[in-house]
Parts: structure tokens; sequence; C-alpha cells
């Protein structure tokens, strides 16, 4: 079964450029979250879609914004990149929503995307 | 804010036990411990996770206290591999909610 794929793997644009990152779950998954990470403070929840509806949101500026499609594809959007927006993003998907005892609230995570803003 | 704390750090020799302390006094009753790993540069990796009773699968082994306010991850035989930040993790197993607090993690240097 193919992972969580993320695309592109590394992106490098300038301040006031947008960027749109995509993530692809696992088969059957329909539950996408993504996350930054970095160094200083380090992995930090943006939000979740489940169902092609925004489930869950992290304390990120308006800036940020996601979706999802029917087929549980997600991407996900930054608009007026400040250098700070420089991180690795991280994309998980789990099969919450079909929750069951073996599935128990796993969380699977691609390798991610690194954004640069120069 | 995470609900765990963990050492900033450890090291540990190749081939002995690693085994990684993480404290979560706050854990509700309906709460598990999960652990994940992070490779340099990679996506976390799930590893294991319990709610009371002590787990073992064919990565790991997890030993939660009686009282469930701490817990230990154990990897029995260390490799270079293991060489990583390891994040214990507390949250309900069946929730509709998929969000993840993550703290900042022990971070294993594997010794050769």
């Amino acid at each position: 079964k193919a992972g969580v794929t993320q695309t592109p793997r590394y992106l490098i644009k300038t301040r006031g450029q947008q960027v749109t990152l995509s993530c692809s779950p696992i088969s059957g998954h329909r539950s996408v979250s993504w996350y930054q990470q970095t160094p200083g403070q380090g992995l930090q929840f943006l939000f979740e879609y489940f169902s092609e509806t925004q489930r869950n949101k992290g304390n990120f500026p308006g800036r940020f914004s996601g979706r999802q499609f029917s087929n549980s594809r997600s991407e996900m959007n930054v608009s007026t990149l400040e250098l700070g927006d420089s991180a690795l993003y991280l994309c998980a998907s789990s099969i919450t929503g079909q929750a069951t005892l073996k599935a128990k609230n796993i969380q699977y995570f691609g390798a991610g995307t690194r954004l640069s803003v120069l | 804010d995470a609900k765990t704390t963990q050492p900033p750090s450890m090291d540990c020799a190749e081939g002995r036990a690693a085994n990684l302390p993480c404290n979560h006094s706050t854990i509700s009753g309906n709460e598990y411990v999960y652990w994940y790993r992070q490779i340099h540069s990679q996506g976390p990796q799930y590893i294991i996770h319990g709610l009371k009773n002590n787990e073992t699968n064919e990565m790991a082994s997890l030993i939660i206290t009686e009282d469930r306010k701490s817990s230990t991850l154990i990897l029995p035989h260390a490799t270079l591999r293991d060489t990583a930040v390891y994040y214990c993790i507390v949250r309900v197993a069946f929730n509709r909610d998929d969000k993840i607090i993550f703290g900042k993690g022990t971070r294993l240097h594997i010794l050769p």
C-alpha cells in the first residue's frame, strides 16, 4: 500500500509570493492533517480536513488555508509569503471517521515539503 | 501545550536497550500514550501506543506505570538507524479530532 505522498519535496519562493502544496493520503484514509515544523517552534498543527470539510484549525493566520477534494487529496496554500514561513510542511492521513479497534487513530506522515522563502 | 514531559536528549550505545521516559501526570482515563519518532528531515513515524497494559510490537515495547502517570519506550537492541527525535503524545484513541500536540521530544543519539 502506498504511503502519504507530498509534492513537491522542495520549493523556493520569494517574499510576497503564494505557494500551493499537495498531499495524497493513503488509499482509504479520509482525514488529512497539515503541520508546520521549524527549528524554533517545532511541530505545530495547522488544520485538518475530513470529507472535504475543515474539522480543526490551529493558531495560524488566515494566509494559511487548505482544502480537500472528493478523493481525499488535499492542498495547502500560503499567500503573501514571509521569511518566517520557511519550514518543513508535513501532511498526515488517518482512517478517522471510520475508527475501529484496529485503526485506533494512528496518523501516517508524508516526507514533507521543505519550503524556503527568500 | 503538550501534556507530556520528556528529557531533551539521551545517549545509548549501539546494541544496548534504549529506554526513553515520558511523564504524563495529567493523563485522562480515556487517553492513550502514543510514541512517534522523526528521523532527520523525514516525517514522523508511528511506533507504538497503549492504554494501561504493556505493549510490544516489532519495533519497540511500551511500559506504562500502574497509575498511568508515566511510561517508558524501550528499543531492545538499538542500532545507528534508531538515531532520531522521539515524541511521546497522549490523546484519545477513538475521537473525531485528529489534531496531535507535539512537544519537543527526546533526541536519541545511538553511539557506535
